[in-house]
């Protein structure tokens, strides 16, 4: 599994987009880069992902640089129920390793 | 429609006690995985079911630790003679297929705590 680095938390304001940048240098060819959040007490939840090209949904948006080798998750307009832990993990399979995530705390 | 559905939500158990969790995958999905979360960690993979089968059990911690899959979907993860150490939350996901780029749809977990 190749390796991420994520920063462990982020502050954002109410109706400020967040931008929560992860590291993965030893990302595979075939790996997919998801990205998946966590809510205080519930079972992580799908956000996005991508290969190569950048990915817009109505969630987020998933920049991927063009070396593939870091991305950076975009929430366009921060909400409080955007506070969670955010994890970005690349897969080229069935298993997601879950790292240690970015706590994202959105101030009202 | 219906998400992943886990039972129970809560389970007190004595240290030595067997305990069954159960898992009610979307239906249609033919992948299932079972992981857990101890406090204050990361989610760690426990078990990968296609169908019936279970080609990767790697995560299961030790032999006390079983699950299985029946008619493709519903799943039970068992745990004997239980341990303080096996308290944590348990998540069940089922997706579409067990491919590259679905989308994994996880339950609200199991707490389990073993006193």
């Amino acid at each position: 599994d190749a390796k991420t680095t994520q920063p462990n938390s982020m502050e954002s304001n109410e109706e400020e987009p967040v931008h929560l940048p992860c590291n993965h240098s030893t990302i595979s060819g075939t790996d997919y880069i998801h990205w998946y959040r966590q809510l205080p007490s519930q079972g992580p939840e799908y956000v996005i992902h991508g290969l190569t090209s950048n990915v817009n949904n109505r969630m987020a948006s998933l920049a991927i640089a063009e070396d593939r080798k870091s991305s950076t998750l975009i929430l366009h307009r921060a909400t409080l129920r955007d506070a969670a832990v955010y994890y970005c993990i690349p897969s080229n399979d069935y298993k997601l390793s879950f790292g240690a995530g970015t706590t994202v705390t959105v101030r009202a | 429609g219906a998400g992943v559905s886990q039972s129970p939500s809560n389970k007190v158990t004595e240290k030595g006690k067997d305990v069954e969790l159960r898992c009610d995958p979307i239906s249609g999905h033919t992948a299932l995985y079972w992981y857990r979360q101890s406090l204050g960690q990361g989610l760690e993979f426990l078990i990968y079911f296609q169908g019936n089968s279970a080609p990767d059990k790697s995560g299961l911690p030790s032999d006390r630790f079983s699950a299985e899959r029946t008619g493709g979907s519903v799943s039970t993860l068992t745990i004997q003679r239980t341990q303080q150490e096996d308290s944590a939350v348990y998540l069940c996901a089922s997706s579409l297929t067990g491919g590259l780029s679905t989308e994994a749809f996880f339950g609200q977990g199991t707490r389990l705590t073993v006193v």
